[in-house]
């Protein structure tokens, strides 16, 4: 079993939706969560930093993170077809180092 | 401020040979981690290196190797290449706790 387990999707949602994307975990040592966005033939791209448990809100993003149950979420609302993509999550005992990725959730935002 | 490069972009090789990839991280940047990016096994952490320090390497075979220079800058090298290597390899480097990707060096090993 993956220490971070993230369901692949596709992901398919028509433009305006609210997308949620989710991550279980295993290793009760994480701290930090992240979320990155990867587009075709590009690098990840860092979208939502946690530290432990709670929310936080940028702009059409929340991240929320539930240590108890060890699960993470990333909630986008208003979705655009510019936001199709990979979303990726990461997480981290301790922070700058080694990150943890799930599998990624590709999702297709249909205008 | 420019972002991270890797060079090159695209590398074709074939079974047996070796191959080193190079990563510029962002300027002031100290760490600069490694990744391998596949469709099966995702991004698996390569290793990490601060000051021209290996302090963190994850679970690859020794055919496996980087270093970093005075300036950052990084290396990553695979010996003795095999099919299961061809992946895209990702480079990021940091100064807090962001990690600020390149856009990866896509290697095929035929």
């Amino acid at each position: 079993q993956k220490e971070v387990e993230q369901d692949p999707g596709p992901l398919s949602v028509p433009e305006g939706a609210i997308v949620s994307l989710n991550c279980t975990y295993s290793n009760s040592a994480f701290q930090y969560f992240m979320w990155y966005r990867q587009y075709s033939r590009k690098g990840p791209e860092l979208l939502m930093y946690t530290y432990s448990s709670g929310n936080k809100e940028d702009g059409r993003f929340t991240a929320q993170v539930d240590k108890s149950s060890k699960y993470i979420s990333l909630f986008i609302r208003d979705s655009q077809p510019s936001d199709s993509a990979t979303y990726l999550c990461a997480m981290s005992a301790e922070v700058r180092r080694a990150l943890t990725f799930g599998s990624g959730t590709r999702l297709q935002v249909q205008p | 401020k420019a972002g991270v490069t890797q060079t090159p972009r695209y590398l074709i090789k074939t079974r047996g040979q070796q191959v080193t990839l190079s990563c510029s991280p962002i300027s002031g940047h100290r760490s600069v981690s490694w990744y391998q990016q596949t469709p099966g096994q995702g991004l698996q952490f390569l290793f990490e290196y601060f000051s021209e320090t290996q302090r963190n390497k994850g679970n690859f075979p020794g055919r496996f190797s980087g270093r970093q220079f005075s300036n950052s800058r990084s290396e990553m090298n695979v010996s003795t290449l095999e099919l299961g290597d061809s992946a895209l390899y990702l480079c990021a480097s940091s100064y807090s706790y962001e990690q600020f990707f390149g856009p990866g060096t896509r290697l095929t090993v035929l």
